[in-house]
């Protein structure tokens, strides 16, 4: 099955600087990739996703790069604020038939932001 | 519309009670997942179930057991509470399709307490 691994785990950076989080993925087929921002007590949200078919995409701050030779894929967040800091999680997934078992959703251990003001 | 409901909050329960945790969805997507959340292990899959009637283990199914009752109700069930089964349970739904998936929409998460 698929397996994700995120790097670094914690990230600590100056408001107003650049953070990058990295993730890996195994599954060739996979074709979905997540990013889902989840604040203290509170449920994961998603902030950006990717489609296989796109190398890059952007959101304001906030874009993400697919390398699907590599496998691996990147969030890039620029001029950090504090309301950034939260526990940040990749995700892949691929689509499966209706009823099929190939649509999970499979999470890296996520990442620990904390910028600093 | 409320989005992912999931039920109870809050539970604390004895070791060997059981207990069934309820998710209900009201946004018509075909695909609903438990995850439990400890700290530092990520979101980690429990169960699955990508289609009313079908139901498949994730990676950690171990202790529990699951019921997609209809489209919108997907209940995860611990016969025997262990006090490893202490965690945060979130349910997710999405709609799920042949080469491509959606968003994936959280509940607020359930903190269990085994003693």
């Amino acid at each position: 099955g698929e397996n994700v691994e995120q790097h670094p785990s914690t990230l600590s950076v100056q408001e107003g600087d650049s953070a990058v989080i990295k993730c890996t993925y195994s599954d060739s087929a996979s074709n979905y990739f997540p990013w889902y921002k989840q604040e203290l007590g509170k449920r994961p949200q998603l902030i950006i996703d990717i489609r296989s078919n796109v190398g890059e995409k952007k959101d304001q701050r906030i874009a993400v790069t697919l390398n699907k030779t590599a496998k691996h894929f990147s969030l890039h967040i620029t001029e950090t604020q504090p309301e950034d800091s939260a526990v940040y999680f990749c995700a892949a997934s691929k689509g499966g038939k209706h009823g099929g078992s190939q649509g999970n959703l499979i999470f890296g251990k996520g990442t620990k932001l904390s910028v600093k003001p | 519309n409320a989005g992912v409901t999931q039920t109870p909050k809050f539970q604390v329960l004895k070791t060997g009670q059981s207990m069934t945790l309820q998710c209900a969805q009201d946004m018509n997507h075909n695909s609903m997942y438990w995850y439990r959340q400890d700290p530092g292990m990520g979101l980690r899959l429990i169960y699955y179930s990508a289609s009313e009637g079908t139901t498949d283990k994730g990676e950690v199914p171990n202790g529990y057991n699951v019921s997609r009752l209809n489209k919108r109700e997907f209940s995860l069930r611990l016969e025997s509470a262990a006090p490893s089964q202490t965690s945060v349970y979130f349910c997710a739904s999405l709609l799920t399709g042949v080469r491509m998936n959606t968003e994936a929409f959280f509940g607020q998460g359930t903190r269990l307490t085994v003693v």
